[in-house]
């Protein structure tokens, strides 16, 4: 059974600080997926992540994807408040079906 | 391009009524998925439909049944409503299978 763990679940940071969130999961795949969502919102798609090595950056987000180890970081640079959201990867579920497995999410504030 | 749509975006129903949640999407993609969403449990599949057709279980499909109407619509029917049914729920498609998912605004279901 795939599992796809996150962490920090919550994160309180200043405005200007850096911080990683991490995402780990349990079996093979070479394709990971980061998504946001606003309180009471949909989700948006930030990243898809195609191979091992591949590192995209949107803005103040960058991700990247280590297959070998089954890691994704997001990484936040200089944070501002308008990134304050809970972040969500998740894995294709893989064996011949469809569809993902999503994290459990991390909610991250940014204060002023 | 409305994207993905859902209807309705909030519903109450009491413990054994049934209702049918309807999805359309108008990019056209092949595959749409229904997930749930519970607090601090991430997205969970429910069912998926790979082509206009095609249906499949995904991790928690018991108490749901699906119908993919055509290529543009996918509903989610629920029974016999029991509260443990209680959750947001997401409809998302993709142009393939392994494709981007886009997701839908949600309804927010209450089961009493």
């Amino acid at each position: 059974e795939l599992k796809v763990e996150q962490n920090p679940l919550f994160l309180s940071m200043q405005e200007g600080k850096n911080y990683t969130i991490y995402c780990n999961y349990s079996t093979t795949s070479d394709r990971l997926y980061w998504y946001r969502q606003d309180p009471g919102k949909s989700l948006e798609s930030l990243f898809v992540l195609l191979s091992n090595g591949a590192v995209k950056q949107e803005g103040r987000l960058m991700a990247s994807l280590d297959t070998k180890a089954r890691l994704s970081t997001l990484h936040i640079t200089a944070a501002v408040h308008d990134l304050s959201a809970t972040y969500f990867c998740a894995v294709d579920v893989g064996g011949g079906a469809d569809g993902l497995t999503f994290g459990k999410g991390t909610h991250l504030i940014i204060q002023p | 391009n409305a994207g993905v749509t859902q209807t309705p975006k909030f519903q109450v129903l009491k413990t054994g009524q049934s209702m049918t949640l309807q999805c359309a999407q108008d990019m056209n993609h092949n595959s749409m998925y229904w997930y749930r969403q519970d607090p601090g449990m991430g997205l969970r599949l429910i069912y998926y439909s790979a082509s206009e057709g095609t249906t499949d279980k995904g991790e928690v499909p018991n108490g749901y049944n699906v119908s993919r109407l055509n290529k543009r619509e996918f509903s989610l029917r629920l029974e016999s409503a029991a509260p443990s049914q209680t959750s947001v729920y997401f409809c998302a498609s993709s142009a393939t299978r392994s494709g981007t998912q886009y997701f839908g605004p949600g309804t927010r279901l209450t089961v009493l």
